[in-house]
């Protein structure tokens, strides 16, 4: 079975400062990451994923996220929030082949303050 | 840029009413799915559908819910007899398949159960 933990289901961060919303997951299989963001009234769009090969992945609007297998982590990071960055994040995992289901995290709502 | 898209936005039903909610996932998709996000909790899967069969489904999908892809291009779900604990909302998400594990998801239909 596949897990994710998201600490923290608020986070608020002032305008330019750096972003860290925590992802940890567990899984039996080598897992694939994604993190999607949620606007208000909106779908699930995702910022990036890691399937294989770079760590470091980079993603939409300045987001990057890395893969760490010995901490089973996929922490989600931008160096310098902006206002529009406000919504909710969401950490999913699903198993390293086919088109398997998604298991999400319960979700980190992030405020950015002026 | 194609998206898939969800109708209707909002539903209100009565408690042991029939549902259907709908979904026109992106036309070249070949992999289908519906999750469901009870307000404050996490989204969760409920099914996969594949050539035109379910490929893998929750404990939450029983006997009271249904997928049809009717057309080629619909995708719905139905609930055949609402309880008050269905009240979510409900997101469509189709893939390509093959190597490409994004799932690209609908805005949503808010399903409210009197």
């Amino acid at each position: 079975a596949q897990s994710v933990t998201q600490l923290g289901s608020h986070v608020s961060v002032s305008e330019g400062a750096l972003v860290l919303l925590r992802c940890n997951y567990s899984s039996s299989v080598p897992p694939y990451l994604f993190w999607y963001v949620q606007y208000p009234n909106q779908g699930l769009q995702l910022l990036l994923k890691y399937t294989t090969g770079a760590t470091l992945v980079k993603g939409i609007n300045g987001f990057e996220a890395e893969f760490k297998k010995s901490e089973t982590s996929f922490h989600l990071t931008k160096p310098s929030a902006h206002m529009s960055d406000a919504a909710e994040y969401f950490c999913a995992v699903t198993k390293n082949f086919g088109n398997e289901k998604l298991t999400f995290g319960t979700g980190t709502r992030l405020t950015i303050i002026p | 840029e194609p998206e898939v898209t969800q109708t209707p936005s909002h539903q209100v039903t009565q408690m042991g009413q029939e549902v259907i909610l709908r979904c026109v996932p992106i036309s070249n998709h070949l992999y289908f799915y519906w999750y469901r996000q009870i307000l404050g909790q996490k989204v969760e899967f409920l099914v996969s559908f594949y050539n035109n069969e379910i490929s893998e489904k929750s404990e939450i999908f029983d006997d009271q819910f249904s997928v049809e892809r009717p057309d080629g291009s619909n995708f719905t779900l139905k609930i055949r007899s609402t309880k008050l604990e269905d009240s979510a909302m409900y997101f469509c998400a189709s893939g390509l398949g093959l190597s490409s594990y994004e799932q690209y998801f609908g805005p949503g239909t808010r399903l409210t159960v009197t």
